[in-house]
């Protein structure tokens, strides 16, 4: 059974830096045929895909282009485990930010997630 | 960017009845089509991919159909735990996959 545990602040000030990270059991961040993704959700957004990486022989980076300026997904295979950094947020960016898995299968879906981690932005 | 357009908004159905969920896509999404629950406080819940594929666990009155544009989820039989937010999602246009804003089933 997979399951994502996330850790990181709940509230970052403007202009600074949101670091999330998302560790897993049950799978690996390395793994061949998997992905592993950052979403939020928001009153005003909805849900919103945001980054993902995955291991295909190298590492694959992929952004969301309303934030790509701004983000950072970093995958730690010691920690079998892997992070979000959203730079220079703004009150916009409050919202309830989930980790989740795209299963083997070469299709953009979600199967596994995490607990969602509520980050406000505000001073 | 494909836009994802749920209706209604808000479905109020009793127990026993059958839900009908629609959402529509700006442009074809072939059978590009996910639906996901999502309860209060909780993450979403994969039901249905590849638009009419029942997801590992999950009960056979949930079913999904259509293809291109338009897309329907059906709750057979509705129990207590059905009633949550719906969100339907495209992954066509990967990796800028889109949602659409949910429907609300609630009780009657």
């Amino acid at each position: 059974q997979v399951q994502l545990q996330q850790s990181g602040p709940g509230l970052v000030k403007p202009s600074q830096t949101l670091s999330l990270t998302c560790a897993i059991s049950g799978d690996s961040v390395s793994s061949n045929t998997a992905a592993w993704n950052w979403i939020r959700q928001s009153p005003l957004r909805g849900l919103e895909w945001l980054a993902r990486t995955y291991y295909r022989s190298r590492w694959y980076y992929d952004y969301a282009e309303s934030v790509k300026s701004r983000i950072t997904v970093n995958p730690d295979t010691s920690k079998n485990q892997f992070s979000l950094q959203l730079n220079s947020v703004t009150p916009e960016d409050t919202a309830v930010y989930y980790c989740a898995r795209d299963p083997p299968g070469g299709s953009t879906i979600f199967d596994y997630w995490g607990q969602g981690t509520l980050v406000t932005v505000s001073s | 960017e494909i836009v994802m357009t749920q209706s209604p908004a808000t479905l109020s159905a009793s127990p026993g009845e059958r839900a009908t969920l629609s959402c529509r896509a700006s442009q074809s999404v072939s059978s590009n089509l996910v639906w996901y629950q999502q309860k209060p406080g909780q993450a979403p819940r994969l039901l249905i991919h590849a638009a009419s594929t029942r997801a590992t666990g999950i009960p056979a009155r949930f079913s999904g159909s259509g293809s291109g544009t338009e897309f329907t989820l059906t709750i057979s039989s509705l129990q207590s735990e059905d009633f949550a937010v719906y969100y339907c999602q495209q992954y066509t246009t990967w990796p800028s996959i889109t949602f659409g804003q949910g429907t609300r089933l609630e009780i009657k």
